[in-house]
Order: structure tokens, then C-alpha cells, then sequence
């Protein structure tokens, strides 16, 4: 089953406003990974979130994560319109000696000029 | 320069054809990775090679079978090619990390820009 929901599925927003994705996982995490899909492009790394840590700051991006609740939040402030792809929450997970990544379905998001 | 390139960009095909997609990253990483992105965006992991050596399998069936020939490079052969195998494969190398206290820690995973397989 899937380790990381995001939600909501899809965001459409104006350029200029604030732009905030939600994860949720189900087991316990060594750390937690955003990543970002352009439209027909491979994924590209944002930030990593460490299981001790609460929250991460990159240029325009915040994330937290909240272990009592398995849950992470990234906020993209002042969104512009190259912004808009999908952007998927990874964790680890698997036996040791054998981790993976597991992703969610992503959230598309949107931003309108 | 290009980090984890992959070839063919787009395969066309027939049921029943044999396939293989390859990969090559210039990281100098010791893990390199298969996924399968389906037409809804979920992408799953297929295998893993850690320095030449699977490492995981992910139920995937016995006609895609992957090839480590040397750390830099994982290829992707798949016989018997089904309507079902049409997706976008990526694949992914990293730099994994085993810290002190003997847990182990992911780093970022780059990807390569995919290949669109379509399965007629």
C-alpha cells in the first residue's frame, strides 16, 4: 500500500498568493523528501526532512513535519508561474539493507498568471 | 552535463516485442534504481542496484529483468512486452548513507528525464 498521501490532488492558485501541499504516511521514518515533476520531465529533488527535525526552509520553500501525527506540510510562498508541476512526498521505508523510497501520488499544482 | 541520462526518450512497440532501456549516470553513486510512473502520476519502485548488486525486487514479473553491468549504468530488458507495460520508466541513482549508529539514511535520488513506453 502507499506509504505517502498528498493532498489535495491537484491546486490551482494566482501567481503571487501562497501555495501549501500536504503529506501523510502511515509507518515510522528515518526522513522525508519533497520532490517536484515538471509535465513530461524526471523528478527533481527539493528538500529533505529528517525524522528529528521539525521544520526546513529552502529560498521559497517551507517544510515541516509533525512525527506525532505522520504527517508534512510544503508551503511555496510567493508562487510563480514556474511553479506549476506536480510535487510528490517521498519516505523511506523497507527492511534494513533494503530501503526504498516510496512516493505518493503528488499534487499537481497550478498557478495562474 | 547530463547526471542519470537515459535512452531511448520514447519506445513505440508491439505486444510481444522485446525492449531495453538504458541508463547511465556520471555521479559516481553506488545505488541505482527502476521506476514505473503510470498514467495516473504513481510511480513505484521496480528494483534497486546497489554497487552492481540487486538489492530489491519489487514483485515485478519475471519478464522485465535488469542488468548492472557497472556501477555507472542499469539497463532494462523487457521480453514479451504487454499493453499493460505502457508507462513512463525512470530511473535514479543516489548516494545512500549508513551513519554511525548503524541505521541507514537516504539522500537525494537524481532522475533521469524518463522513457515513454507505448505498448500497441
Amino acid at each position: 500500500s502507499q506509504q505517502g498521501e498528498e493532498d489535495p490532488q491537484a491546486l490551482s492558485i494566482q501567481e503571487g498568493e501562497n501555495a501549501t501541499m500536504n503529506c501523510s504516511y502511515k509507518t515510522s521514518i528515518n526522513n522525508l523528501q519533497w520532490y517536484r515533476q515538471n509535465s513530461g520531465r524526471g523528478l527533481v529533488h527539493l528538500i529533505l526532512i529528517r525524522s528529528n527535525e521539525r521544520e526546513k526552509h529552502s529560498g521559497r520553500l517551507r517544510v515541516t513535519l509533525d512525527t506525532s501525527k505522520k504527517s508534512s506540510s510544503l508551503l511555496i510562498t510567493a508562487s510563480r508561474a514556474a511553479d506549476t508541476a506536480s510535487y510528490f512526498c517521498a519516505t523511506d521505508a523497507g527492511e534494513w539493507g533494503a530501503q526504498k523510497l516510496v512516493f505518493g501520488q503528488g499534487t499537481r499544482l497550478t498557478i495562474n498568471p | 552535463d547530463t547526471a542519470v541520462s537515459q535512452t531511448p526518450k520514447y519506445l513505440v512497440t508491439q505486444m510481444g516485442n522485446d525492449k531495453s532501456i538504458k541508463c547511465e549516470q556520471n555521479l559516481g553513486h553506488d545505488t541505482m534504481y527502476w521506476y514505473k510512473q503510470d498514467s495516473k502520476k504513481f510511480l513505484k519502485i521496480m528494483f534497486s542496484y546497489n554497487n552492481k548488486e540487486l538489492i530489491i525486487n519489487e514483485t515485478v514479473p519475471n519478464r522485465f529483468s535488469p542488468k548492472s553491468p557497472d556501477k555507472a549504468h542499469l539497463n532494462l530488458h523487457i521480453n514479451s512486452l504487454e499493453l499493460g507495460d505502457s508507462a513512463v520508466y525512470f530511473c535514479a541513482s543516489s548516494q545512500d548513507l549508513f551513519t554511525s549508529g548503524g541505521s541507514f539514511s537516504y539522500n537525494e535520488q537524481f532522475f533521469g528525464p524518463g522513457t515513454r513506453l507505448t505498448v500497441l
